[in-house]
C-alpha cells in the first residue's frame, strides 16, 4: 500500500486566499484524523472522521476551517480566508477499526506559508 | 481525560538502552498507552501500544506497572538514527467524542555517536 497520500506537500499562499488540503487514507482504514503541527503548540488534533462521518471537530481553531470527507479514500481541508498565524504543517493521519483509535498512519504533511 | 507527562529531552550514546517515562495519573480504567516516533519534516509514526504489563515488538519494549500510573518506554541499543521526538499518548481504544487525541510535547532524544 501506498500509505497515506497528501497534496500538495507545499503550499504558500498570499493571507485571505483559500488553501485546500488534500487526503488520500490508506485503503479500508475507516478512521481519518487532521492534524497540525507547530513550533509553538505543537501537534493538534483539529477534527476525526469515522466512516466519513465527522465525530469531534472540537480542535477546528475557527470558522475559518472546514473538513469534509465525501467518501472512504479522500478528504480535505479547506481554510478562508487564510492568514499568516495559519502557517504550520498539516498532516492527515488514517486507522483501521480492530487497531483502536491510536494505532494511526501518518501521511508527510503539507507545509502551508501563508504571507 | 488522562494527561501525560514526560522529560522534554534526553541524550544517550549509541549501543545504549534507553528508557523514556510517562506519568499518566489519572488514567481511566478503558484507557491505552501508546507510543509514537517523529523525525523531523516527517508524520509521527506509531511505535507501540500496551495496556498492563509488558508488550514487545521488533522495535521497543512498553513497561506498564499494575497501577498504570506511568509507562516506559524501552529502546534496545539506540543508533543515531533513533534521534527523534517520543510521544506518549493515553485514551479509550475507541476514542469517542468526549476523548480528545492529544500528542503532548514529547521528549526529543539526542543519541550521540
Amino acid at each position: 500500500d501506498a500509505g497515506v497520500i497528501q497534496s500538495p506537500r507545499h503550499e504558500v499562499t498570499e493571507m485571505g486566499q483559500e488553501v485546500t488540503l488534500r487526503c488520500k487514507p490508506i485503503s479500508g482504514h475507516d478512521y481519518l484524523f487532521w492534524y497540525r503541527q507547530t513550533m509553538m503548540r505543537g501537534l493538534e488534533l483539529l477534527i476525526y472522521f469515522n466512516n466519513n462521518v465527522p465525530i469531534d471537530d472540537s480542535g477546528m481553531p475557527e470558522d475559518r476551517f472546514s473538513a469534509k470527507m465525501p467518501n472512504a479514500s479522500f478528504s480535505t481541508l479547506k481554510i478562508q480566508p487564510s492568514e499568516p498565524r495559519d502557517s504550520a504543517v498539516y498532516f492527515c493521519a488514517s486507522s483501521l477499526v480492530g487497531t483502536g483509535l491510536y494505532e494511526q498512519y501518518f501521511g508527510p504533511g503539507t507545509r502551508l506559508t501563508v504571507t | 481525560l488522562a494527561k501525560t507527562t514526560q522529560p522534554i529531552s534526553m541524550d544517550s550514546y549509541e549501543g545504549q538502552e534507553v528508557n523514556i517515562t510517562c506519568s499518566h495519573n489519572n488514567i481511566a480504567t478503558n484507557d491505552y498507552i501508546t507510543w509514537y516516533q517523529q523525525f523531523p519534516s516527517q508524520g509521527p509514526r506509531f511505535i507501540i501500544q500496551g495496556y498492563k504489563t509488558k508488550v514487545t515488538n521488533e522495535v521497543a519494549s512498553l513497561f506498564i506497572p499494575a497501577d498504570r500510573k506511568s509507562s516506559t518506554l524501552s529502546l534496545p541499543r539506540v543508533s543515531l538514527s533513533d534521534t527523534a521526538v517520543y510521544y506518549c499518548l493515553v485514551g479509550a481504544f475507541y476514542g469517542g467524542a468526549t476523548n480528545k487525541l492529544i500528542f503532548g510535547t514529547g521528549t526529543l532524544l539526542a543519541v550521540q555517536p
